[in-house]
């Protein structure tokens, strides 16, 4: 079945830049997508890609798509004390209908942003 | 901006109880889902809803869950008798169409069963 993984923390200065990887086993996964969680609050959607694009650039946030070696990378430009939460990488497959909306999620990465 | 929102974002219960999870969508949306997150583990898929029929469930969402939309605005998940491990927080979600991929998630229900 698919897997999403991430790794569990990464600390980061603020006004550097920060780097958050995934990998997914899933080789028919259509869409992927980035989530934030802030303290005590839902499912922020931050960003998705298209399987068949290798970069999407929204403001301070990069996507990377490594289709070949299935790694997704997210990419926070002069990271701020107010990026400091949980960020989740899923997947979704290329199935249509409601196969769309089902997310499988890596299990979080915690970002801290130190001052 | 349009959101999911859920309701209550507490609930306390005894095990064995019945609970009901509620869930208001975004208004033009058509497919619904609900989903868990154990403390500590991965958000996991629970089951999707769409036409006022379940479409997808996973083997999480067995005879103890149900779903339903009552009206034309909740979306609710019932636990007809809670166990331990259904501790956890759920959210819900919603989505426009099925060729719309983004799906928008409500701030989550944090059930504690005792």
């Amino acid at each position: 079945g698919e897997d999403v993984e991430q790794s569990l923390f990464l600390s980061v200065r603020e006004g550097d830049s920060s780097v958050i990887n995934c990998t997914y086993t899933d080789s028919s996964s259509t869409y992927l997508y980035w989530y934030k969680q802030e303290p005590g609050a839902g499912l922020q959607l931050l960003t998705y890609i298209f399987s068949n694009m290798d970069m999407k650039q929204d403001q301070r946030l990069t996507v990377l798509l490594n289709k070949k070696d299935k790694h997704l990378s997210l990419r926070i430009a002069d990271t701020q004390t107010g990026d400091s939460a949980i960020y989740f990488c899923a997947e979704s497959r290329n199935a249509g209908g409601t196969s769309y909306g089902k997310l499988t999620f890596g299990q979080g990465t915690i970002l801290t942003v130190h001052p | 901006e349009p959101e999911v929102t859920q309701t209550p974002s507490h609930q306390v219960t005894q095990m064995g109880q019945e609970v009901i999870l509620r869930c208001v969508p975004i208004s033009n949306h058509l497919y619904f889902y609900w989903y868990r997150q154990i403390l500590g583990q991965k958000v996991e898929f629970l089951v999707s809803f769409y036409n006022n029929e379940i479409s997808e469930k996973s083997e999480i969402f067995d005879d103890q869950f149900s779903v339903e939309r009552p009206d034309g605005s909740n979306f609710t998940l019932k636990i007809r008798s809670t166990k331990l491990e259904d501790s956890a927080m759920y959210f819900c979600a919603s989505r426009w169409t099925g060729l719309w991929p983004e799906a928008f998630f409500g701030q989550g229900t944090r059930l504690t069963v005792v």
